[in-house]
């Protein structure tokens, strides 16, 4: 069983679109995370909830809208994606301070 | 503004050396320190934590910790050329926040 699961693993679309990208965790942790990752392999911290509650909210687009229907889910939907937004994006849940991470979602933007 | 740096790399060393990977932190309230190797083309794995300082030891995996210079390490013993790969230096701090800031990764190479 996967315990941190986010689909979909590709994701290739055209300039000015709107994506989701859903993620999952069975791990009965009460936080979640997204990260974005550039092609330097920086990872970097956007949102996180903890229990549903948005508790971390990074400087990012309001283009980016994280939702968290509960707290084994947190999707992230994004609007009129931009060339920049190309990445690979990380799903990840924890309890304290360490953290499991989804396989990514590699997003190209054309 | 929390920082945390490591050495880009690449580093490589020849089967059965000692890999040394270095980070340092800027948050003198840094209370947790983990390190996470990644493979390319995939997910951090979280492969060491460490809390206090001095040393801890899983396997071929140490992890030393000195708060005062606010320098965390990671040595491998016997490298192998599967621990190819980006090794990602985090540091955790306390509230509810519960956030890691990451550092850009060193990538090591072991040569056969």
């Amino acid at each position: 069983d996967t315990a941190v699961s986010q689909t979909p693993k590709y994701l290739v679309t055209q300039m000015g679109n709107d994506k989701s990208i859903k993620c999952e965790q069975n791990l009965g942790h009460d936080t979640m995370y997204w990260y974005k990752q550039d092609s330097k392999k920086f990872l970097k911290i956007m949102f996180s909830y903890n229990n549903k509650e948005l508790i971390i909210n990074e400087t990012v687009p309001n283009r980016f809208s994280p939702k968290s229907p509960d707290k084994a889910h947190l999707n992230l939907h994004i609007n009129s994606l931009e060339l920049g937004d190309s990445a690979v994006y990380f799903c990840a849940s924890g309890r304290g301070n360490i953290q499991y991470f989804g396989a990514g979602t590699r997003l190209s933007v054309l | 503004q929390k920082e945390v740096e490591q050495n880009s790399g690449p580093l490589s060393v020849p089967e059965g050396a000692i890999a040394s990977l270095n980070c340092t932190y800027s948050d003198r309230g840094s209370q947790s320190f983990f390190w996470y190797r990644q493979y390319s083309g995939k997910s951090p794995e979280l492969i060491m934590s460490i809390y206090s300082n001095g040393d801890k030891e899983d396997g071929r995996f140490t992890a030393q910790l000195n708060k005062a210079s606010q320098y965390v390490s990671l040595l491998i013993r016997d490298s192998q050329p599967s621990d190819s790969a980006t090794y990602l230096c985090a540091v955790g701090y306390s509230g509810s926040a519960r956030q890691l800031t990451f550092g850009s990764g060193t990538q090591l190479t072991v040569l056969p």
